[in-house]
């Protein structure tokens, strides 16, 4: 069975700080994706990055960085110096082949970046 | 070009009555979405149409939840009779294949609030 696992629920830091959020998922499928969105106050889940289970290389994008071990099942994520705008709720989430396409999403966790 | 629109974007009810949610996808996008979200938790795959045939309702609620998508274009969720459990952000989402790894984009969400 498919599951996304985010152990942190909440975590507060003042701007410029960095800060890890942590996803361990969990599928008994060799070809899958696992994806980062946002959600900010506004509701809408904005899609923030893409990775198949056949890609390991690191990526960076700007202030973000992904970090994908499949020897651990983690797809960890990184935001360097941090800005109050990066205050939001993020999700990560698990698509397997051979279910349909659909997202299995954690529990998503809450970041609040202070002034 | 224009996102996934939803509406309404906020509907109160008291239970056993019955509610229908609308979503439009984005132009051209095959498959479409409804991802339920309840407060705290990450979304979770109600029902996934491609086209206008269902691909995946194995967690929709089908005593009471039913859902269309007529020509394969706009689609409508209902809830009758609702539950006080029902009380969630109803999501809507569309790719534009089923093609495992396609980034889905996500609507603005109707806030659902049964008392």
């Amino acid at each position: 069975a498919q599951k996304v696992t985010q152990a942190q629920t909440e975590i507060s830091v003042v701007e410029k700080e960095d800060v890890t959020l942590d996803c361990v998922y969990e599928t008994r499928d060799t070809t899958y994706y696992l994806f980062w969105y946002k959600q900010p106050p506004s509701g809408e889940l904005v899609f923030l990055i893409r990775r198949n289970s056949f890609d390991e290389q690191n990526e960076i994008s700007g202030r973000y960085s992904w970090n994908f071990q499949k020897s651990t099942s983690s797809f960890n994520f990184t935001i360097t110096a941090s800005q109050v705008v990066d205050s939001a709720v993020y999700f990560c989430a698990l698509s397997e082949a051979r279910g349909s396409e659909k997202l299995v999403f954690g529990k998503g966790m809450k970041l609040t970046v202070n002034p | 070009e224009a996102g996934v629109a939803q509406s309404p974007r906020y509907k109160i009810i008291e239970k056993r009555q019955s509610v229908a949610f609308w979503c439009n996808p984005i132009s051209g996008h095959a498959t479409l979405y409804w991802y339920q979200q309840i407060l705290g938790q990450g979304p979770k795959l109600l029902i996934q149409f491609q086209n206008n045939g269902v691909v995946d309702d194995s967690q929709l609620p089908k005593d009471r939840f039913s859902a269309e998508r007529l020509k394969g274009v706009d689609s409508t969720l209902k809830i009758q009779p609702a539950k006080l459990e029902d009380s969630a952000v109803y999501l809507c989402a569309s790719s534009s294949s089923g093609t495992l790894g396609n980034e889905q984009f996500f609507g603005p969400g109707t806030r659902l609030t049964v008392l």
